[in-house]
């Protein structure tokens, strides 16, 4: 049974170029969620969200970053036109229920804004 | 929204002495408490969680207490080793009826067990 999985693990981009972030949780899990992480800081929450739908996005900015989680393949973290105070870790974790239950958490995909 | 607090933000141990480390949460609705422990450049990995209609919750070397009245919970390692060295992050979810899947998490502990 294979664990989350995100791709890439590493990414850089110059300033105002685009990132594109995968998430696959584990099986039969459909909720998923968006963390980041900056250096040497806590992990905190962006987006929830479930099959086609967003659940809670309260933690996203308000621009430049948008998530899906369409009906086949993973989910995806956008950040638009990046800048380099988005260089972190994104971590997405998965659960199989909303509420009560444990979240697992994927590798995680290091963003590098050069 | 929920707010949690973390304590110490460093600890330093000798092998073999346990460990504290203390968390407190703004929300009285939450009622989910994971730890993590993050090693350099991994993942969050869980070690072990409870929920709030439990008090007390062990896996061998590893304990978590919670008190919902004083709203904090901590978790306690025995008999430390130097492979428990890591980041340890405390969260708290359960909250809210969207907003109650998401975990906030607390800054983080950094434990060195000193060998």
């Amino acid at each position: 049974n294979a664990g989350v999985m995100q791709n890439p693990r590493h990414l850089v981009r110059r300033r105002g170029q685009e990132a594109r972030l995968r998430c696959s949780p584990m099986k039969g899990h459909s909720h998923v969620y968006w963390y980041r992480q900056l250096p040497e800081e806590g992990l905190k929450f962006m987006v929830y969200l479930q099959k086609e739908n967003i659940i809670d996005e309260s933690g996203m900015p308000k621009e430049r970053f948008s998530a899906e989680f369409p009906k086949e393949g993973p989910s995806i973290l956008r950040i638009q036109q990046v800048v380099r105070g988005d260089s972190a870790a994104y971590f997405c974790a998965s659960s199989p229920y909303p509420t009560l239950e444990t979240q697992y958490f994927g590798p995680g995909t290091r963003l590098l804004v050069l | 929204g929920e707010n949690v607090e973390q304590h110490p933000s460093t600890l330093s141990v000798q092998e073999g002495d346990s460990a504290v480390i203390k968390c407190t949460y703004s929300d009285s609705a939450s009622n989910y408490f994971p730890w993590y422990k993050q090693e350099l450049g991994k993942r969050p990995q869980l070690i072990i969680d409870i929920r709030s209609n439990v008090g007390e919750k062990k896996d061998q070397r590893i304990a978590v207490t919670l008190n919902k009245t004083a709203k904090h919970f901590s978790l306690h390692i025995t008999e430390t080793q130097p492979e428990d060295s890591a980041v340890y992050f405390c969260a708290a979810s359960g909250a809210g009826e969207t907003s109650g899947s998401r975990l906030t998490f607390g800054e983080g502990t950094q434990l060195t067990v000193n060998p």
